[in-house]
């Protein structure tokens, strides 16, 4: 499985866009990258996800490289309700017909007022 | 419609008892999925169903986990004798098919404290 690497904590100004990085250089050609979010004593929401074009809808925008090693999430006018841990997730096969969702870290955003 | 549901929310139970933890999928989804959240930690895939089958239980920890699936829709994951080490959050997603990309949805978990 292709590994993330995420920085574990950031904060970002209410009102601001919020820039959440994410290295994955080992991230294959038929490899997805999968957001998701969770917020405090609650199950991950899904975000957004993408291959190689940037991607964008309700929520945020995803930017990915031209190589595909790392990608960007964007969320364009944080709130405090957007403070959550974010995942970046390489989407995997396990080779069983499992899609199963491999979590790191993740990184911790505080949205300051 | 309804969105995945668990119960309970929260469980205490005695080191050495029996849990059992329910799913109730999104109506229609055929995948789902058991994960656990230990503190402070990312997500551990447990078990995947396809329909009524689990073809990938790679993730469950020891022979104390089982879990079924019946009429392609609730799921029960069950622990015999609980070790302290089973604190968790238990969380389940289904998805739409399971197979290509399709997303999927979290419930809001159940917290098993183990004492």
């Amino acid at each position: 499985d292709a590994k993330t690497t995420q920085p574990p904590s950031m904060d970002c100004a209410e009102g601001r866009a919020a820039n959440l990085p994410c290295n994955h250089s080992t991230i294959s050609g038929n490899e997805y990258v999968y957001w998701y979010r969770q917020i405090h004593s609650q199950g991950p929401q899904y975000i957004i996800h993408g291959l190689k074009n940037n991607e964008t809808n309700e929520m945020a925008s995803l930017i990915i490289t031209e190589d595909r090693k790392s990608s960007t999430l964007i969320l364009p006018h944080a709130t405090l309700r957007d403070t959550a841990v974010y995942y970046c997730i390489v989407r995997a096969y396990s080779g069983a017909g499992s899609y199963q969702l491999t979590f790191g870290k993740g990184t911790k955003l505080s949205v300051i007022p | 419609g309804a969105g995945v549901s668990q119960s309970p929310s929260n469980k205490v139970t005695e080191k050495g008892k029996d849990v059992e933890l329910r799913c109730d999928p999104i109506s229609g989804h055929t995948a789902l999925y058991w994960y656990r959240q230990s503190l402070g930690q990312g997500l551990e895939f447990l078990i995947y169903f396809q329909g009524n089958s689990a073809p990938d239980k790679s993730g469950l920890p020891s022979d104390r986990f089982s879990a079924e699936r019946t009429g392609g829709s609730v799921s029960t994951l069950t622990i015999q004798r609980t070790q302290q080490e089973d604190s968790a959050v238990y969380l389940c997603a289904s998805s739409p098919s399971g197979v290509g990309l399709d997303t999927q949805y979290f419930g809001p978990g159940t917290r098993l404290t183990v004492l």
